[in-house]
């Protein structure tokens, strides 16, 4: 089955600095890769996803790269927030499976 | 991912009891999935259902068990075989049509045995 690694397990970024997440996945067939926001005791929420069909997605301070060849994709915050702090989870699916298998987390804090 | 709700927020259980989560959604979606998510892991798959009447395990599903009777609701039962059931579930449910559905978590539930 897939396999997601992702790192760093925690990050910690002064306001205003950019923070980077990377994820590995193992199965090529791969075609789906969302990311997710859980701030403590509260759901996981869809913050940007991107398909197979695309290196590059933006929203506002937020993108996600993706290089199948190498079968890993990231995730940029720019112009870090306090509010930006929270557990971020990667994932990825294909179509046969229909299923999304989640990296362990990072632990995003922003420094004020 | 308003639409989509989990009862109790906090549950507490006894050893040796079985204990049933409730997950219901109104969004029309027609798959559900269960997680599992332990303290500094990831999110893992117990059940998932893509269509009503039917229903297939996930990485985790040793000691759970489902029903799918309504497209609406997708109950979780955590049976006295699971050994280490002290977790927070989660709940989600997509539109069934792609592989690139978007997945929506309900707001979970916390189980502590006592």
């Amino acid at each position: 089955g897939e396999n997601v690694e992702q790192h760093p397990s925690t990050l910690s970024v002064q306001e205003g600095d950019s923070a980077v997440i990377k994820c590995t996945y193992s199965d090529s067939a791969s075609n789906y890769f969302p990311w997710y926001k859980q701030e403590l005791g509260k759901r996981p929420q869809l913050i940007i996803d991107i398909r197979s069909n695309v290196g590059e997605k933006k929203d506002q301070r937020i993108a996600v790269t993706l290089n199948k060849t190498a079968k890993h994709f990231s995730l940029h915050i720019t112009e870090t927030q306090p509010e930006d702090s929270a557990v971020y989870f990667c994932a990825a699916s294909f179509s046969s499976a229909r299923q999304l298998t989640f990296g362990s987390g990072t632990q995003l804090t922003v420094l004020p | 991912d308003g639409g989509i709700t989990q009862s109790p927020k906090y549950l507490f259980r006894k050893e040796g009891q079985n204990v049933t989560l409730s997950c219901e959604q109104n969004l029309n979606h027609d798959a559900m999935y269960w997680y599992r998510q332990d303290p500094g892991q990831g999110l893992r798959l117990i059940y998932y259902s893509q269509i009503v009447n039917d229903f297939q395990k996930g990485d985790i599903a040793e000691g759970y068990s489902v029903s799918r009777e309504k497209k609406e609701s997708f109950p979780l039962t955590v049976t006295s075989a699971q050994k280490n059931p002290t977790a927070f579930y989660l709940c989600a449910s997509s539109i069934y049509r792609a592989s690139t559905d978007t997945q929506y978590f309900g707001p979970g539930t916390r189980l502590t045995v006592l």
